[in-house]
């Protein structure tokens, strides 16, 4: 089993509609979570990161993690053609100069 | 400011070669870090360098290695391909370790 579990998708959504990515995780010392996102042919640019528990917001996206259930989420709010892409969840541990990343999820947004 | 270089951006090898990738990481960038993905395992980080030292590194075989030069650029080396090497081959720059990973466009590999 994988340090850190994503569906894979593809998730096919209409333009506007609000989007839901997770992540499932089974090591209790990563500390750090973050969000990128990878066009098609490109490398994963980074959308968003939280330290430990809680909720954080940044315009259409808000990143939630949930840590007693080892459980993360990214909210895509009003969502737009622009946003179709892999979305990656990575994590790491204090010690952190590696990150461990979810298998990603396929996004596609259809006008 | 320029971004995460690599080059080249494909490269086609057969079995049983050797390839050597280049990343220039961003400028002021100490950390570089290399990670292989593939649409079975994903992303699997393979080794990080900063300072011309390599401070981790991943589960790979020793038939994966990498080194780091004073100007902060660095190369990494897969000898006696193999198909399973097959991958995008991904760099990361980053001046605060992985909090602030700036990725490359990667090294698309083929081995035929």
């Amino acid at each position: 089993q994988k340090e850190v579990e994503q569906d894979p998708g593809p998730l096919s959504v209409p333009e506007g509609a609000i989007v839901s990515l997770n992540c499932t995780y089974s090591n209790s010392a990563f500390q750090y979570f973050m969000w990128y996102r990878q066009y098609s042919r490109k490398g994963p640019e980074l959308l968003m990161y939280t330290y430990s528990s809680g909720n954080k917001e940044d315009g259409r996206f808000t990143a939630q993690v949930d840590k007693s259930s080892k459980y993360i989420s990214l909210f895509i709010r009003d969502s737009q053609p622009s946003d179709s892409a892999t979305y990656l969840c990575a994590m790491f541990d204090n010690a952190g100069n590696m990150l461990t990343f979810g298998g990603g999820t396929r996004l596609m947004v259809k006008p | 400011k320029a971004g995460v270089t690599q080059t080249p951006r494909y490269l086609i090898k057969t079995r049983g070669q050797q390839v050597t990738l280049s990343c220039s990481p961003i400028s002021g960038h100490r950390s570089v870090s290399w990670y292989q993905q593939t649409p079975g395992q994903g992303l699997q980080f393979l080794f990080e360098y900063f300072s011309e030292t390599q401070r981790n590194k991943g589960n790979f075989p020793g038939r994966f290695s990498g080194r780091q030069f004073s100007n902060s650029r660095s190369e990494m080396n897969v000898s006696t391909l193999e198909l399973g090497d097959s991958a995008l081959y991904l760099c990361a720059s980053s001046s605060q370790g992985a909090m602030g990973y700036t990725f490359g466009s990667g090294t698309r590999l083929t081995v035929v």
